[in-house]
């Protein structure tokens, strides 16, 4: 199994523009999580989904941001428009359904706004 | 909700020492409690969890213990190896069952081993 697949792996992007960042679960799991990480913050939750169903986004920090999946196995995590202070870690995070407590976490995306 | 709070922020010891990193948590209906490592530039890695229904867990060199009473659990490296230098980020979720499915972390614990 490849685990979770995230790309890009580092996207430097000036303020004000688009960014999209991309993953793609373990196959067979039925839940996504998107993380963003920073020194300040340590790890944040911004939304989960559960069979591709956005179940709680309140840790999304404004509406900038924009999280969808359209399938089981791919979703996106998107800022429009970008900020300095969006500069962080974005992880994705996968987990199988039913009792199944591991959640498995992707490589990362290192996102820097200028 | 449920709150994290993990404790030291950094520790330093010396190769063949114990290391102890403790949390403690809010919620009393949380019932997984695991532990992640990440190295420099990697993604967190899942070295350990414990459940509510033990009080202790070991793997080799790394232990869990859990006090529910006293809303609180630590994991235990021993005869610590340059290797384990990273920070460890401890979390706590409530049951499946009852729709719990968020990991709530806590801030994470530089650990630093000298040879």
């Amino acid at each position: 199994d490849a685990g979770v697949i995230q790309s890009p792996r580092h996207e430097v992007t000036e303020m004000g523009q688009e960014v999209t960042l991309r993953c793609k679960p373990i196959s067979g799991h039925d839940y996504l999580f998107w993380y963003r990480q920073t020194m300040m913050r340590g790890l944040e939750l911004l939304i989960y989904f559960n069979n591709n169903v956005p179940i709680d986004d309140s840790g999304m920090p404004e509406d900038r941001f924009s999280a969808k999946m359209p399938n089981a196995s791919f979703s996106t995590l998107k800022i429009q428009p970008s900020e300095p202070r969006d500069s962080a870690v974005y992880f994705c995070a996968s987990r199988a359904g039913g009792s199944t407590d591991t959640q498995y976490f992707g490589p990362g995306t290192r996102l820097t706004v200028l | 909700g449920e709150n994290v709070e993990q404790h030291p922020s950094t520790l330093s010891v010396q190769e063949g020492d114990s290391a102890v990193i403790k949390c403690t948590y809010s919620d009393s209906a949380s019932n997984y409690f695991p532990w992640y490592k990440q190295e420099l530039g990697k993604r967190p890695q899942l070295i350990i969890d414990i459940r509510s229904n033990v009080g202790e867990k070991k793997d080799q060199r790394i232990a869990v213990t859990l006090n529910k009473t006293a809303k609180h659990f630590s994991l235990h490296i021993t005869e610590t190896q340059p290797e384990d230098s990273a920070v460890y980020f401890c979390a706590a979720r409530g049951p499946l069952s009852g729709g719990y499915n968020k990991l709530i972390f806590g801030a994470g614990t530089r650990l630093a081993v000298h040879p």
